[in-house]
């Protein structure tokens, strides 16, 4: 089955600061994955995804996720936090219906709330 | 390009009631799907509509419904809602079923039951 588990459901750090929020996914065949922030009292707003090929992606605001198969990892970062980027952040994976094939869904991380100090 | 629009934003409901939530996706884009949010459970797939089809249901019970019609718009209803079903409700929308497809996320319509 395929699934993510996000480390840390909360993550505070300094405006300025590296931010590094843990995704590892479980899978059996090569995953889809893909990063989500939420806003408080919003929907979710796609950061990046990783399909195939180059392992390092880049996203909207400054973010990028690293692909490794041999960590079976997709922790997302960013060098410098800001202010605005305090809010919610989701790992997800696609996957195939099992009833039928040709069919998705995402199956997401419990979340990891991210809090920027001043 | 307009985004996922979902109405209503916020609704209070009685135990007991029935209610439909309503999603129109991104023109173009023949897939919808449903996922509750709540703060004990996270994000849970609800379903998913593909050219008025449902094409994928998770593990709810049959008191959640939905539909697709010719134009994409979806719906989705409750009936005889409990307390437990408060909860915001997310649309998302795809232009096709592929796993590397992007869903693209409407605001949610936050439904509190009481």
């Amino acid at each position: 089955a395929q699934s993510v588990t996000q480390l840390g459901s909360h993550v505070s750090v300094s405006e300025g600061a590296l931010v590094l929020l843990r995704c590892n996914y479980s899978s059996s065949v090569p995953p889809y994955l893909f990063w989500y922030v939420q806003y408080p009292n919003q929907g979710l707003q796609l950061l990046l995804k990783y399909t195939t090929g180059a392992t390092l992606v880049k996203g909207i605001n400054g973010f990028e996720a690293e692909f490794k198969k041999s960590e079976t990892s997709f922790h997302l970062t960013k060098p410098s936090a800001h202010m605005s980027d305090a809010a919610e952040y989701f790992c997800a994976v696609s996957k195939a219906s099992i009833s039928s094939g040709s069919a998705r869904q995402l199956t997401f991380g419990s979340g990891t709330q991210l809090t920027v100090l001043p | 390009k307009a985004g996922v629009t979902q109405t209503p934003r916020y609704l209070i409901k009685t135990r007991g009631q029935q209610v439909t939530l309503s999603c129109s996706p991104i023109s173009g884009h023949r897939s919808v799907s449903w996922y509750q949010q709540t703060p004990g459970q996270g994000l849970q797939f609800l379903f998913e509509y593909f050219s008025e089809t449902q094409r994928n249901k998770g593990n709810f019970p049959g008191r959640f419904s939905g539909r697709q019609f010719s134009n994409s718009r979806s719906e989705m209803n409750v009936s005889t809602l409990e307390l437990g079903d408060s909860a915001l409700y997310l649309c998302a929308s795809s232009s096709g079923q592929s796993l590397n497809t992007e869903a693209f996320f409407g605001q949610g319509t936050r439904l509190t039951v009481v």
